[in-house]
């Protein structure tokens, strides 16, 4: 059971968008910025989205990020077939003095 | 650029040992938090250890917490993890990654997998 929670899938047809959900704690979302990572089958995960809504240099402005209270969540906009991967949120923890990140989420272009 | 490149993963009885290090570059080591981070096979994402850059704090994991010990080198800028009592539940594959700085884990290596059965 994972600390941050995220919807197992979601799915979207190409040219849409589509919101990936991650849910947290006043421990984690509280006081620590939300950072999202991309990871496609058999690869390293990427850092896609930081300090809540940030993009590292070279991530498209079709990927945003937002973070509310104790949720947070990513926006992928434009959606192309080569953004079917799995999402995942991240945080620091700052009561379990601990790295969390959410369950995952896999995201289908239909 | 950063690079990170683990190495020692393998094969290991239940009950044994290995010692996984990453070797990173493009970066000044001594000044960033390192982690290990697992996966398990298609599973998702499992935070297992920080260390300091000054390696004067280390913070674990429950599910690893009294097995696994993080260290570091800053004069060979290389990150370790002694994972002692492995089960068949640790086999993953672990990756280290820069950070958390600021929550986010910026750079990852391309993991080295350790597999535990007897």
């Amino acid at each position: 059971q994972s600390v941050l929670t995220q919807p197992p899938s979601v799915s979207a047809a190409p040219g849409q968008k589509v919101t990936i959900s991650c849910s947290g704690s006043s421990s984690n979302f509280g006081n620590n910025f939300v950072s999202w990572y991309q990871q496609f089958p058999g690869t390293v995960p990427k850092l896609l989205i930081y300090e809540n809504n940030k993009r590292p240099s070279g991530i498209p402005d079709r990927f945003s990020g937002s973070k509310s209270g104790t949720s947070a969540t990513l926006g992928i906009t434009g959606l192309q077939t080569g953004d079917e991967a799995d999402y995942y949120c991240g945080t620091w923890d700052s009561s379990l003095s601990a790295g969390v990140f959410g369950g995952g989420t896999k995201l289908t272009v239909l | 650029e950063v690079q990170l490149s683990e190495s020692g993963g393998g094969l290991v009885q239940p009950g044994g040992s290995l010692r996984l290090s990453c070797a990173a570059s493009g970066f000044t080591f001594s000044s960033y938090a390192m982690s290990w981070v697992r996966q398990a096979p298609g599973k998702g994402l499992e935070w297992v250890s920080v260390v300091s850059g000054s390696a004067t704090n280390t913070y674990y994991a429950d599910s690893v917490k009294g097995r696994f010990s993080i260290s570091r080198d800053n004069s060979k800028n290389t990150l370790h993890l002694q994972i002692n009592s492995l089960r068949v539940e640790d086999t993953a594959v672990y990756f280290c990654a820069k950070g958390p700085e600021l929550g986010r884990f910026d750079f990852w290596g391309q993991g080295t997998l350790v597999t535990v059965s007897s």
